[in-house]
């Protein structure tokens, strides 16, 4: 099974500062790769998904963006933060042929 | 696109009673539908899942039902117990991506 890492788990940033958040997934190939948003007390919002290398689809436009540079690590990026950022950050992965999907830890943001 | 309805927002029940949280999807074509568990602060869990050739699936104390031709699926928890007060997220899935429902929170009583 596979194994999803995240960091940093936890981030303070002032708004306009710039974000990048990392995913890597380890014991699968070629997975589909995804990134959520899960405001305080809100469902997840699907942001980002990408099926393989250099493909990203966006769900939401927004000042956020994604790049998949190799086959399991997926990065969620932004070049000026807002307060509307904030949120708990989720990437997720399903592997190909394959119906379920699971989360990695999490990565906590707050925007001050 | 897809949409999934999620009711109730909120239950509270006592320890042993039994939950049930419903959902409903509009896309015909949608063929999977999980069910996940969020406790405070963590990563949704995944905990019992349906695809659309079934029309129920049982796991010890959870249980899943569907039906296709009404659009909905509903969690059945048995004998709660403390422990299973979370959040809990019904999807239904289409070719790449799973649409959410609001989710439920519940709150089991001792």
């Amino acid at each position: 099974s596979q194994t999803i890492h995240q960091w940093p788990a936890t981030l303070v940033q002032p708004v306009g500062s710039p974000l990048s958040l990392e995913c890597t997934v380890e014991g699968t190939s070629n997975p589909n790769l995804y990134w959520y948003r899960q405001a305080a007390g809100r469902g997840l919002q699907l942001l980002f998904y990408s099926v393989g290398i250099g493909q990203i689809s966006s769900e939401v436009p927004q000042n956020l963006s994604a790049s998949r540079p190799q086959d399991r690590q997926f990065i969620l990026s932004s070049k000026k933060l807002l307060l509307s950022d904030s949120g708990f950050y989720l990437c997720a992965v399903r592997e190909k042929g394959s119906y379920e999907q699971y989360f990695g830890p999490g990565t906590r943001l707050t925007v001050t | 696109g897809e949409n999934v309805e999620q009711h109730p927002s909120t239950l509270s029940v006592q320890e042993g009673d039994s939950a049930v949280i419903k959902c409903t999807y509009s896309d015909s074509a949608s063929n999977y539908f999980p069910w996940y568990k969020q406790e405070l602060g963590k990563r949704p869990q995944l905990i019992i899942d349906i695809r659309s050739n079934v029309g129920e699936k049982k796991d010890q104390r959870i249980a899943v039902t569907l039906n296709k031709t009404a659009k909905h699926f509903s969690l059945h928890i048995t004998e709660t117990q403390p422990e299973d007060s979370a959040v809990y997220f019904c999807a239904a899935s289409g070719y790449s991506t799973l649409t959410f429902g609001k989710g439920t929170m519940l709150l089991v009583s001792p």
